[in-house]
């Protein structure tokens, strides 16, 4: 298997801070997504880039791509106490629509 | 809004017991996934069907099967559960890729299966 991996495995931070999260993969890919996972539920698609894009904006989400790195980050800024959950990446290569997931991120918001 | 519906949010089975999991989506997808979820290990992709009838495996396939008789339907097989299979159990769907366009899966609520 070749999974992604984020980057940190968790992480705690107040209201209104910002937090980063990294995922770094290890094949070439053809997009990367953003899913979020509230605890116990199941996984919600936040955010879809493709490889030839380096960075996309949704709502206070911020991604971006750098596939000579293998790399991306999620940015959630002004956080919320809504925003606690865990965060996973996942990749997309050509010539098949199954995904590689990463191991996730847990953050912890705190108000 | 997209459905994914899972049969059970939570079961208990003891060993050796054949188990079905069943989950339905209201999308046309084309594409439906198992995954299994465990700690420190993130999804990990058991079966995946891209049409009626047609399955691929995974990267953990051994000790599942599954079953995609209609579009909307798609049934993973624990043909004779083990503690080891105790995980969370999802399902997700998409359409297919065409023409350089991609989609995102939606998700079922999972299955919580422990195994005794």
């Amino acid at each position: 298997s070749q999974q992604g991996e984020e980057d940190p495995q968790a992480l705690s931070i107040q209201e209104g801070e910002n937090a980063t999260m990294n995922c770094s993969y290890k094949t070439s890919i053809n997009n990367l997504q953003w899913y979020r996972q509230n605890s116990g539920r199941g996984l919600v698609h936040l955010i879809l880039i493709r490889s030839n894009e380096r960075e996309k904006h949704s709502g206070r989400l911020r991604v971006t791509l750098d596939t000579s790195k293998k790399s991306s980050s999620l940015l959630i800024t002004a956080s919320r106490a809504a925003d606690t959950a865990s965060y996973f990446c996942a990749t997309g290569r050509y010539n098949t629509d199954k995904l590689i997931f990463g191991t996730g991120t847990r953050l912890q918001v705190f108000p | 809004d997209v459905k994914v519906t899972q049969s059970s949010r939570y079961l208990v089975k003891r060993t050796g017991e054949k188990v079905f999991l069943e989950c339905v989506q209201d999308m046309d997808h084309e594409n439906m996934f198992w995954y299994r979820q465990d700690p420190g290990l993130g999804l990990r992709l058991i079966y995946f069907s891209y049409d009626v009838k047609m399955k691929e495996k995974g990267d953990i396939p051994e000790g599942y099967s599954v079953s995609r008789e209609k579009k909307e339907r798609f049934s993973l097989i624990l043909e004779s559960a083990s503690t080891n299979q105790t995980s969370m159990y999802l399902c997700a769907s998409s359409f297919r890729t065409l023409a350089g366009k991609e989609y995102e899966q939606y998700f079922g609520p999972g299955t919580r299966l422990t195994v005794t």
